[in-house]
């Protein structure tokens, strides 16, 4: 089964806070991508990051930071110092056949 | 440019009306998508189309028929819908189909059927 889980229904924190998005998932292929994606008010889903199956290098890329675990199936996302503009609702995806999205995390984040 | 461009953003039509959704992109990209989403839900993949092609349909109702005139254009036309299928409509596209493919979204079209 393919599969992804954003246990975290919705996220409030206040602006500076750091905060970390969860998402596990299942497959059986061993290639495989992972994804997140941010969408706005505005609709748009927005590309954050993409990682293969066969790195799992953390990655940093300003605030956003990216841990990728294959032991326990874990691609979890951390903003550092959050901001009223990362307010959004998160997708975590797998890659595989098809682009398999998770059930997206609401983040709010309150001046 | 790396934008997809989705006409209307907005669409209200009656279950007996025939309108269509019309996205449009200019990076050269080979693969390009429709997906629903409703409230709160993520994204459903409904059609892709590879190389102009229909290469997956989700076993979507006939009432949605895709059309792709070019390798920069994909239309969904719309008849005979439902109120269940008001939705959030996206357009993607990716350079190809690949599985570790980025996808490209517009903002979507709004549809109420009322």
């Amino acid at each position: 089964a393919q599969k992804v889980t954003q246990v975290q229904t919705e996220i409030s924190v206040v602006e500076k806070e750091d905060v970390t998005l969860d998402c596990v998932y299942e497959t059986r292929d061993t290639t495989y991508y992972l994804f997140w994606y941010k969408q706005p008010p505005s609709g748009e889903l927005v590309f954050l990051i993409r990682r293969n199956s066969f790195d799992e290098q953390n990655e940093i890329s300003g605030r956003y930071s990216w841990n990728f675990q294959k032991s326990t199936s874990s691609f979890n996302f951390t903003i550092t110092a959050s901001q009223v503009v990362d307010s959004a609702v998160y997708f975590c995806a797998l890659g595989t056949d098809k682009l398999i999205f998770g059930t997206g995390t609401r983040l709010q984040v309150f001046p | 440019d790396t934008e997809v461009t989705q006409t209307p953003k907005h669409l209200v039509m009656g279950m007996t009306n025939k309108k269509s959704l019309k996205c449009e992109q200019h990076m050269g990209h080979r693969a390009m998508y429709w997906y629903k989403q409703k409230a709160k839900k993520p994204p459903e993949l409904m059609f892709v189309y590879s190389y102009e092609k229909l290469s997956i349909n989700e076993s979507v109702p006939s009432r949605f028929s895709p059309e792709c005139p070019n390798s920069s254009l994909l239309n969904l036309h719309l008849h005979a819908l439902q109120p269940e299928d008001s939705a959030l409509y996206l357009c993607a596209s990716s350079l190809w189909t690949g599985k570790g493919e980025k996808l490209f979204f517009g903002s979507g079209t709004q549809l109420s059927v009322l």
